[in-house]
């Protein structure tokens, strides 16, 4: 079963980058048809869907993020990313990386999350 | 406010059945596409409890089931048990948005 693990800094600066990478056991990030996705969750609201890379590296990203979204994947340490630009306390968030296995539409296996807080 | 409409909270006896509710419009349920329903315990990651509409993954008990119809889609679960109290999250594919959506997330009191 494969298994996901979010790592990154607890706490960013506004107008910094927020950097997490998903660290990926149990499978190869490089399987054909494994959509790797990024989905957060403001404190006490819902789930907020952020983007995926397919594992062939092709992207597809909310249209509100992506001027400040970069996902990306790293097949010889089998992990993959997720940068993002000029933060702000809007940003502030658990982000779970998960994997949707055939389809970009359903998340099958979600990483724990990690608290990502945006404050100076 | 989230594209897919969920009632806040929903509560049921040890039992019981209880139904939330997942209601969209023409360019997300209504378009035919499916919808997925998420379990998030309290302070743990959601897990999926029902895919494509009425499936349930391998472990998923046969008390939770999916229904949809028109613009709305619906999450039963029969023979409620304490240990299902949690936030329940609908989602679908929104073709004007063009990304994936959630609902807004269903409180589940077991009472």
């Amino acid at each position: 079963q494969v298994q996901l693990q979010e790592s990154g800094p607890g706490l960013v600066k506004p107008a910094q980058t927020l950097s997490l990478t998903c660290t990926v056991s149990g499978g190869s990030i490089s399987s054909g048809g494994y959509y790797w996705s990024w989905i957060r969750q403001h404190p006490g609201k819902g789930l907020e869907w952020i983007g995926y890379i397919y594992y062939s590296g092709s992207t597809y990203y909310k249209p509100s993020l992506k001027r400040r979204l970069t996902i990306s994947i790293d097949t010889f340490k089998n992990q993959f990313s997720l940068k993002l630009t000029s933060v702000t306390a809007a940003d502030t968030a658990v982000y779970y990386c998960g994997l949707g296995v055939d389809t970009s539409m359903i998340t099958h296996f979600w990483g724990q999350g990690t608290l990502v807080t945006v404050s100076s | 406010q989230s594209v897919l409409t969920q009632p806040p909270s929903v509560s049921g006896a040890p039992g019981q059945r209880v139904a939330i509710s997942c209601t969209g419009s023409s360019s997300n349920i209504g378009a035919t596409y499916d919808v997925h329903w998420y379990q998030q315990l309290p302070g743990t990651a959601p897990k999926l409890v029902i895919y494509n509409n009425n499936n349930r993954p391998s472990g998923v008990p046969d008390r939770f089931s999916g229904s949809k119809s028109g613009t709305s889609a619906s999450l039963a679960i029969t023979g409620l048990q304490a240990e299902d109290e949690a936030d329940y999250y609908c989602q679908s594919y929104d073709s004007s948005l063009s990304f994936v959506v959630f609902g807004g997330g269903t409180k589940l009191t077991v009472l």
